[in-house]
């Protein structure tokens, strides 16, 4: 079955960058595009980004255009979001999920707390 | 961007009761819109996707209407694992935006 699997939750000081990994199974990780959306305590829903595991290609939302990462590695299956000057309002539970090419979403990793704290 | 606009942002409903949730977007996206439902301290789920269509292994008392830039989600009869969030997104372009979200709660 498809699984995403995410890292664990992490604390950071203001500043500092923060990697969050989405790991793949169940599936053909070149056939699908991974996303990143997160989530500020008691908040919504909000598009990070995304990248297209076969050639890598990624488009991320003007908002963190200067400051997100996001890469794959196809020999792990794995999607990495790397987040650099790190704010508190950055605050949020981070998902990655998957999309076929038209961008329909059927699978969400459990998520991942980042808390940014002096 | 797009701008996707839910209404209500809450509501209190009875089990058995049919509750519809409205999404607008800002210009027209066709039927390039999906629905989620979300419970606290999870991620969400995939309920629909193509404004209509069903994911797999959704029950059928989830149903999406509409098109352009007005749509609806319908839960034909409340039942208690319905409580929830629930999130439209449109994914007609970059970047992909959600609604407010609207959460609906035992009256």
């Amino acid at each position: 079955q498809v699984q995403l699997v995410q890292s664990g939750a992490e604390v950071k000081k203001p500043g500092a960058s923060v990697k969050v990994s989405c790991k793949s199974s169940g599936y053909t990780f070149t056939n699908y595009y991974i996303h990143w959306v997160r989530q500020a305590p008691g908040q919504g829903l909000e598009w990070m980004g995304m990248i297209n595991p076969s050639g890598g290609r990624t488009n991320y939302a003007q908002k963190f255009q200067d400051r997100v990462t996001v890469t794959r590695d196809t020999s792990t299956s794995t999607v990495d979001m790397e987040l650099s000057s790190l704010r508190s309002d950055d605050t949020a539970v981070y998902f990655c999920a998957r999309t076929d090419t038209s961008m329909i979403t059927t699978s969400w990793g459990q998520g991942t707390l980042v808390t940014v704290s002096s | 961007d797009i701008q996707m606009t839910q209404s209500p942002s809450s509501l209190s409903a009875s089990i058995g009761d049919r509750v519809t949730i409205t999404c607008r977007a800002s210009q027209g996206i066709s039927n390039y819109l999906a629905w989620f439902q979300q419970k606290p301290g999870k991620a969400p789920k995939s309920l629909i996707y193509a404004a209509s269509s069903l994911q797999s292994g959704v029950p059928s008392k989830f149903s999406g209407s509409g098109s352009g830039t007005d749509f609806t989600l319908t839960i034909s009869s409340l039942q208690p694992e319905d409580f929830a969030t629930y999130y439209c997104q449109q994914y007609h372009s970059y970047p992909l935006t959600f609604g407010g979200g609207t959460k609906v709660e035992i009256k």
